[in-house]
């Protein structure tokens, strides 16, 4: 079986470029999740969806970042307009239940030059 | 912020030495999750821990969930050069209205052959 997909995997775009990650999650999990990796921050939690409705927002930093999930099968984060301290690697991750593991994708590290 | 602090932050082995990282909450937890995230790599679940004072082994990794459901530890018995990589417990605050799941800071584990 496939697992979490995303794209891109790298992304490097210049300062007050639009940025649109993508996320395909295991097919049947009703918990999708966008996470960020930095060496300052660690792995923070932006949004999660729970059958394709988002659920709690309270991590997205931001009005610069949006994310959508129009089906149970795609999700987006958008950040609209970059900004160099963006930079980091963005995980969508996808669970069966509410209370399961979470399964990663490989992340799509975004460079902002 | 989100985080959770896990201790040590950095631990240098031996290989074949024991090692072990502390994930401290200072409020009741729900569970508990591990995961193992190594270099350039995304994370992957190792285990969950739900009831107070369980204890679980994958091998030569014991996990264990606090009397009190506030902290929990991961321990490896003679570490070998596969184990290298961050270590992340991940919790769920009881009574949480949500489910966030939230990462602690990692402890990066190096293993010298």
């Amino acid at each position: 079986d496939a697992g979490v997909i995303q794209s891109p995997r790298h992304e490097v775009t210049e300062m007050g470029q639009e940025v649109t990650l993508r996320c395909k999650p295991i097919s049947g999990h009703d918990y999708l999740f966008w996470y960020r990796q930095t060496m300052m921050r660690g792995l923070e939690l932006l949004i999660y969806f729970n059958n394709n409705v988002p659920i709690d927002d309270s991590g997205m930093p931001e009005d610069r970042f949006s994310a959508k999930m129009p089906n149970a099968s795609f999700s987006t984060l958008k950040i609209q307009p970059s900004e160099p301290r963006d930079s980091a690697v963005y995980f969508c991750a996808s669970s069966l239940s509410q209370t399961g593991e979470l399964f990663f994708g490989e992340g799509s590290r975004l460079t902002v030059l | 912020g989100q985080q959770v602090m896990q201790i040590p932050q950095y631990q240098h082995v031996q290989e074949g030495e024991d090692f072990t990282t502390y994930c401290n909450s200072s409020t009741t937890l729900s569970n508990i999750q591990w995961y193992k995230q190594r270099p350039g790599g995304h994370p992957v679940f190792l285990i969950q821990l739900v009831k107070s004072g369980e204890v679980k082994k994958q091998k030569r990794l014991t996990f264990q969930f606090g009397e009190a459901k506030k902290n929990s530890s991961l321990h490896i018995t003679a570490t070998q050069t596969t184990d290298v990589g961050t270590y992340f417990c991940a919790l769920r605050r009881h009574g949480g209205a949500t489910n966030k799941l939230i990462f602690g800071t990692g402890t990066l584990l190096a293993v010298q052959p």
